[in-house]
């Protein structure tokens, strides 16, 4: 039974483009979502989500959160190459004692 | 999909004790396993790559002789936090790789919990 789902599985883009990846999950005592960046070792933290409808931002990157639909979205805009990765979605529930990972969608930014 | 399974999920135990957590592919042959470590912030931190048949690669700084790791068989890696003390409390996660992976795509386990009294 999939807890948290990621699509597309993979994405290939030109730079420049604007990209929206999608979560969605169905657990029990939602606590967070968590958004990860990951390139060669461990992923990297990008975004914590608790409360629907807050727009949390960090440069080219933002990502939102729908509890009523159980998604979120994260959102890249004008795509670099740098981007280029595997995004994480990760859902903590059951009051933080249990956290399931999507299965990732790899983007691939083209020059 | 490729899935990872760990156990236990969640464990509690006194200070001084040995906990060892478990980490399955139940449905492809891992030849490799890795094993994290959630921080503070959620960030993750690597703490070593665990090849099937062959000693664990572990990350600068930390303990192999605390944080031991084996890797038996292509479906199964085991981590025992040796001497437990309460800064070992965290989240554990292991992931895995698939033989035929191309992109070096990691399926991740549930994680466990580990409080340390």
């Amino acid at each position: 039974e999939d807890k948290v789902v990621q699509s597309p599985l993979s994405l290939v883009v030109h730079e420049g483009d604007t990209v929206t990846l999608n979560c969605s999950y169905e657990v029990t005592n939602f606590r967070s979502l968590l958004w990860y960046k990951q390139e060669k070792k461990a992923p990297t933290f990008l975004f914590m989500l608790t409360s629907s409808g807050i727009e949390k931002k960090s440069g080219r990157l933002s990502s939102i959160l729908d509890k009523k639909e159980l998604f979120s979205i994260l959102n890249i805009t004008a795509t670099q190459t740098g981007d280029s990765a595997v995004y994480l979605c990760a859902v903590e529930y059951d009051a933080g004692n249990m956290l399931t990972f999507g299965g990732g969608t790899r983007l691939m930014v083209k020059p | 999909g490729a899935v990872v399974s760990q156990h236990p999920s969640w464990v509690i135990c006194k200070s001084g004790t040995s906990v060892k957590i478990e980490c399955r592919s139940l449905d492809f042959q891992a030849t490799t396993m890795f094993w994290y470590r959630q921080f503070p912030k959620q960030s993750l931190m690597l703490m070593a790559t665990s090849n099937e048949g062959s000693k664990a690669t572990y990350e600068q700084g930390v303990e192999k002789d605390k944080f031991l790791i084996n890797h038996a068989s292509l479906t199964l890696s085991t981590l025992t936090v040796t001497s437990a003390h309460p800064e070992d409390s965290s989240f554990y996660i292991c992931s895995a790789r698939t033989p035929d992976s191309v992109y070096n795509e990691q399926f991740f386990g549930p994680g466990t919990r580990l409080t340390v009294l």
